[in-house]
Formats: structure tokens, sequence, C-alpha cells
């Protein structure tokens, strides 16, 4: 069974700039988040998707951050424009949860390394 | 809001030595679940073992195994017969499932654990 899959790896880019991040979850996992890790830290939540749909993006700075998950499969988080404190890892992590009261077990990604100059 | 605490930001061993990571959290919700994650050096993130809040017995999975105080609110992870491949990060996290589905999770700032040859 595949991964998590993130694209690109690494990303260098200057404030101001805007990028994007690609995730391509677990083949079948309805539910999606978005984590932030910043350097020396734990990851934090900015965004889950229920199939399309977003149950939670409190944590999410949406004046810069945007996120979509298409067709519930893939989805992008974007950051537009970027500011020096979003240099971090993002981190993609899929679950299976279906119509269940039981958190189920989240695989991550390998992240993407943002530096922003 | 949830928080996690690990007061531990490294700890070094021998190899074959045990070594026990703790961690603290916080909340007023009765069902919720625990979880250690361990992260690699530049490796994703994969779950090392998981514990439901309504359980009593302590979870195990093979050399690790934890310490569930739930009064106490604590949540250490023992590493026994450690072995090289250990070396990581590795966080503490929780997930509430009081509202039923899933939800994001609430790291700690993670412990770098070293195991020495």
């Amino acid at each position: 069974e595949a991964g998590v899959a993130q694209s690109p790896r690494y990303k260098i880019i200057e404030k101001r700039q805007s990028v994007a991040f690609w995730c391509n979850p677990i083949s079948g996992h309805a539910t999606l988040y978005w984590y932030q890790q910043i350097l020396g830290q734990g990851p934090k939540l900015l965004i889950q998707f229920q199939n399309n749909g977003v149950v939670d993006d409190s944590q999410l700075p949406k004046d810069r951050f945007s996120a979509e998950r298409l067709k519930g499969v893939d989805s992008t988080l974007k950051i537009q424009p970027a500011k020096l404190e979003d240099s971090a890892v993002y981190l993609c992590a899929s679950s299976l949860n279906g119509p269940t009261f039981f958190p189920e077990t989240q695989y991550f990604g390998p992240g993407t390394r943002l530096l922003v100059l | 809001a949830q928080t996690v605490t690990q007061s531990q930001p490294e700890m070094s061993v021998q190899e074959a030595e045990t070594v026990t990571l703790s961690c603290t959290y916080d909340t007023s919700e009765s069902n919720y679940y625990l979880f250690w994650y361990k992260q690699p050096p530049s490796r994703q993130m994969i779950l090392v073992i998981r514990q439901e809040a309504y359980k009593q017995q302590n979870a195990t999975e093979n050399r690790f195994s934890v310490n569930f105080q739930k009064a106490a609110k604590s949540f250490s992870l023992k590493i026994s017969d450690s072995q090289l491949g250990d070396t990581a990060m590795y966080f503490c996290a929780y997930e509430d499932s009081s509202g039923g589905g899933a939800d994001g999770l609430t790291f700690g700032k993670g412990t770098h654990l070293i195991i020495q040859p």
C-alpha cells in the first residue's frame, strides 16, 4: 500500500512570494490533515478535511493560508504572501475514518520543508 | 483547549538499556486517545503506540509500553532493550473523541532520544 505522498520535498522562497504544497493521501482515506511543524516544536494542526469538506480550520491563518481538497482526494495548501515565520515543515496526514466514533491512526507523509528568506 | 507537555527535551541512553519518556496533558474531556509518535531523522512520523482513555490496561507493542495514569493525566512511554534504530524525536499526542469521529492531534514539543552504541 502506497503511503501519503507530498511534493515538493523542499522549497525556498523569498518573503511576500507565494507557494503551494500538494498532498496525495492513502487511497480510500476519508480524512486529511495539514500540520505545520516549526523547528523545535511539535506539529500544529492547520486544517482537517473529511472527504472534500472542511471539519476544522480554526488554527489556519486565513489571511494568508488557504487549502482545498477537490473531489475528496488530493489536497493543496497555499501560502500567499509568505512571511519569515512561515518557515517550517508542512506535514500532510490521512486516516481512514468512516462513520465511527473511534479516532483511527493518522499516517503521515514525508513533509515539505519550507524556508522563507 | 488541550495541552500536551513533554518536559525532557533530550535523553541519551546506552544500547540495550531501558528508557522512559514522560508526558503530561491537560483536558476537561473524559473520552480521548493518547499516542506516541516517532520521527526519525529526515524520515516521516510513524505511530509507536496508542492508548484509549476508557481502557484501564496499559498498551504494549513489543518493546514499547505505556504507563497511563488517568487521574494524574500522565502518559509515559517505556522502551525496553533500546536499539540504535530507536534514535529519533518522540512526540506525545492527544486526540479528543468526545464529539465522535476524528479530530486533529495536539502534540507536545517532543523528546530527542539518542541511543548510544
